[in-house]
C-alpha cells in the first residue's frame, strides 16, 4: 500500500527553528509537494521537489532524499503567521497526489 | 483573478437529500479534482476530470458523481447523503493531468449531514 507519515503536531517558539518531516512508501515517485494549510482555509502551495538535495525559498526550505523516501520542510525565523498545518503529498508513478494526514504547526510567542 | 470558487461556503443537509456542490476556475485548467478532507486523514480524492467532458474515478468515489460539461465548471453531487458523507470538500484544478503540475485549490465547502 501506499503510505505518507508525518508528526501529527509540533510546537515552536517565534523566531525559532522548525523542521517538519516527512516519510514515504509509494508505488513510484514523480516529485514531492509541501503546502500550508491555515485553519479553515484551502492548502496553498509551497515547495516542489523531484530531486535530491536542499532547495531554499525565503524562509521555507524543502529537502529530499529519494533513496530514503524521506523530504522534510525547514521553517527560519517563525512568525506567528506561520501557525498551520503544513502537508506533505507524495505524486506516484500514475502521477496521482498520495497525501499525508498533515502536521499542525503551533507557534508559541 | 478568482482562481478558484465553491459555494455554498457551508451547509447542513438532511440525511436522504440530494445536494451539488459548485466549483468553477478561471484559470482554463483542464484537470479538476474533488476532494474531502476529514480529521486525522489526507485529502482523499473523490473524482477527477483530465479535460472537459472527461471524468473518473478517485480513491472514494461511492455515493458521489460529477459532470463536466466545459473546462470551467466542476459539480460535485450527492444523489443521497448520509452521515459519513459529513466532511469538507475542496475542488482543485492545475494546468494538465497525468504531470507534476502544481494543483490549485478552492477556499472549500464544509458539510453536515443529520
Amino acid at each position: 500500500g501506499q503510505n505518507i507519515d508525518q508528526p501529527t503536531e509540533m510546537t515552536a517558539t517565534e523566531g525559532a527553528i522548525v523542521q517538519i518531516n516527512c516519510t514515504y512508501q509509494t508505488s513510484g515517485f514523480n516529485g514531492l509537494f509541501w503546502y500550508q494549510q491555515h485553519a479553515g482555509e484551502a492548502p496553498t502551495f509551497l515547495s516542489y521537489n523531484v530531486l535530491d538535495g536542499l532547495e531554499e525559498k525565503g524562509r521555507f526550505s524543502s529537502f529530499l532524499s529519494r533513496s530514503k523516501g524521506y523530504s522534510y520542510l525547514l521553517l527560519k525565523e517563525l512568525q506567528m503567521k506561520d501557525s498551520a498545518s503544513y502537508l506533505c503529498a507524495v505524486v506516484d508513478s500514475n502521477y496521482q497526489l498520495i497525501w499525508g494526514a498533515g502536521t499542525k504547526l503551533i507557534i508559541k510567542p | 483573478t478568482a482562481g478558484i470558487t465553491q459555494a455554498p461556503t457551508s451547509q447542513i443537509l438532511a440525511a436522504g437529500r440530494s445536494m451539488t456542490l459548485r466549483c468553477t476556475q478561471d484559470m482554463r485548467h483542464n484537470a479538476m479534482y474533488w476532494y474531502r478532507q476529514d480529521l486525522g486523514l489526507g485529502l482523499r480524492l473523490i473524482h477527477y476530470s483530465n479535460t472537459a467532458g472527461t471524468t473518473g474515478k478517485g480513491e472514494v468515489p461511492d455515493g458521489y458523481s460529477v459532470s463536466r460539461a466545459n473546462t470551467d465548471d466542476f459539480p460535485l453531487t450527492l444523489a443521497s447523503a448520509v452521515p459519513s458523507q459529513t466532511s469538507v470538500y475542496f475542488c482543485a484544478s492545475s494546468d494538465s493531468a497525468g504531470s507534476t503540475d502544481t494543483q490549485y485549490f478552492g477556499p472549500g465547502t464544509r458539510l453536515t449531514v443529520l
